[in-house]
């Protein structure tokens, strides 16, 4: 079974560009959820989509939003990038189903340079 | 507000040197409460979850037990492919999102 696949793997980019990143999930995994991991902050939750829909979004400005298309597939987007943006950006996937047996699979990330 | 801290920072252990990663956490009702290995440069890889206190859970060389306040990963004769970060994160109920520990750097000198 293939696990959560991330593209691309490694960018750098130019302040005040946009990047787009795209995951994804487990074969018949419906949730997707993005995670941004530096250094200083750690592990960050930025949102959560289910069935297309956005479920819940952390404290990051609008500048990062996402999308999730019909195959479950999901994109985020950071528009207007800062240096403060670089980091290891995280997907996640997970059946979100019932109370408990909620496993949760991370993909390996794509580092994303801002200069 | 959801809370993880894990302890210690980092952790030097020589080969077969028992000992144990604390997670003490706070939630507005648990729904799970995760595990997971982090090596440089990867994605975290899912260990365990623990449910309610007193489970407790094991793979391999790892123990990971939970109570109403903290979880404890046992780590037991470890061998220098047992060091990477180790990750902790609780979920609350009727939420999806993790709440991260900052992590323990646990290194196993062979």
């Amino acid at each position: 079974k293939a696990g959560v696949t991330q593209t691309p793997r490694y960018l750098i980019k130019t302040r005040g560009q946009q990047v787009t990143l795209s995951c994804s999930p487990i074969s018949g995994h419906r949730s997707v959820s993005w995670y941004q991991q530096t250094p200083g902050q750690g592990l960050q939750f930025l949102f959560e989509y289910f069935s297309e829909t956005q479920r819940n979004k952390g404290n990051f400005p609008g500048r990062f939003s996402g999308r999730q298309f019909s195959n479950s597939r999901s994109e985020m987007n950071v528009s207007t990038l800062e240096l403060g943006d670089s980091a290891l950006y995280l997907c996640a996937s997970s059946s979100r189903t019932g109370s408990s047996g909620n496993t949760i699979y991370f993909g390996e990330g794509s580092w994303l340079t801002v200069v | 507000e959801d809370q993880v801290t894990q302890s210690p920072e980092a952790l030097r252990l020589q080969e077969g040197e028992s000992s144990s990663l604390n997670c003490s956490y706070t939630v507005s009702g648990l729904r799970g409460l995760f595990w997971y290995r982090q090596d440089p440069g990867k994605g975290p890889e899912f260990l365990f979850t623990l449910y309610s206190a007193g489970e407790e859970k094991e793979k391999e060389r790892l123990k990971a037990t939970l109570t109403k306040k903290e979880s404890f990963l046992h780590i037991t004769a470890p061998k220098p492919e047992d060091s990477a970060t180790y990750l902790c994160a609780v979920q609350a109920q009727g939420a999806q999102k993790l709440v991260f520990g900052q992590g323990t750097r646990l290194t196993i000198n062979p």
